[in-house]
């Protein structure tokens, strides 16, 4: 089945840092990927989205392009701030057949002032 | 315009009673969902309905029921909980298609769920 291997944490960086958190994917054929952020307390939001190969998501300084010869989907960020601070989820759908999403572990990113 | 709503907000039960969560979306969606999210597990769906009048078993059903009441609302019942139950309930909502565009999930703010 459809999995997601999303780097594991906590992530602590200090400020105006460069964030990367690794995420790779196994699915049949080309799934659409995500990248969904959870703040303390809330629930999940989508942060940005990738639908087909080469695809570059963006959204609020983060990117993350869609590598199909190495099935990856890593998120990047090149100066974070202390508002960053939540987990990332990294998550894979399949085009085939139902909707149902596959979700990473999740992610837990600290910035430090 | 609220999006996707959850009741309650917190819950604690003894093993054995029974409880129902609400959710409800008011975006027009035809598709919803009802995830557990667990300690260093990610988010796993338990229950899924791709339209008014249909579930579907998602990763981990076993425990749960669900009822999609309408267009808008689907809830999710414990019948006799169990400590293992104890977890974060996230409902979601998406349009239904088989267009790539059509994919984004939007979650609630979910309930968090104690059981003794």
């Amino acid at each position: 089945g459809d999995s997601v291997t999303q780097m594991e944490g906590p992530v602590t960086l200090s400020e105006e840092a460069f964030l990367t958190i690794n995420c790779t994917y196994t699915a049949t054929g080309y799934p659409s990927l995500f990248w969904y952020v959870q703040y303390p307390g809330e629930g999940l939001q989508l942060l940005l989205k990738a639908t087909k190969a080469d695809d570059k998501g963006s959204n609020k300084g983060f990117e993350a392009t869609y590598r199909k010869e190495t099935t990856s989907f890593h998120l990047e960020k090149g100066s974070v701030q202390v508002s960053d601070s939540a987990v990332y989820f990294c998550a894979s759908r399949s085009n085939f057949g139902n909707e149902k999403l596959t979700f990473g572990t999740g992610t837990r990113l600290t910035i430090i002032p | 315009n609220a999006g996707v709503t959850q009741t309650p907000k917190f819950q604690v039960l003894k093993t054995g009673q029974s409880m129902t969560l609400q959710c409800a979306q008011d975006m027009n969606h035809n598709s919803m969902y009802w995830y557990r999210q667990d300690p260093g597990m990610g988010l796993r769906l338990i229950y899924y309905s791709a339209s008014e009048g249909t579930t579907d078993k998602g990763e981990v059903p076993n425990g749960y029921n669900v009822s999609r009441l309408n267009k808008r609302e689907f809830s999710l019942r414990l019948e006799s909980a169990a400590p293992s139950q104890t977890s974060v309930y996230f409902c979601a909502s998406s349009r239904q298609g088989r267009g790539r565009g059509w994919q984004t999930q939007y979650f609630g703010p979910g309930t968090r769920l104690l059981v003794l």
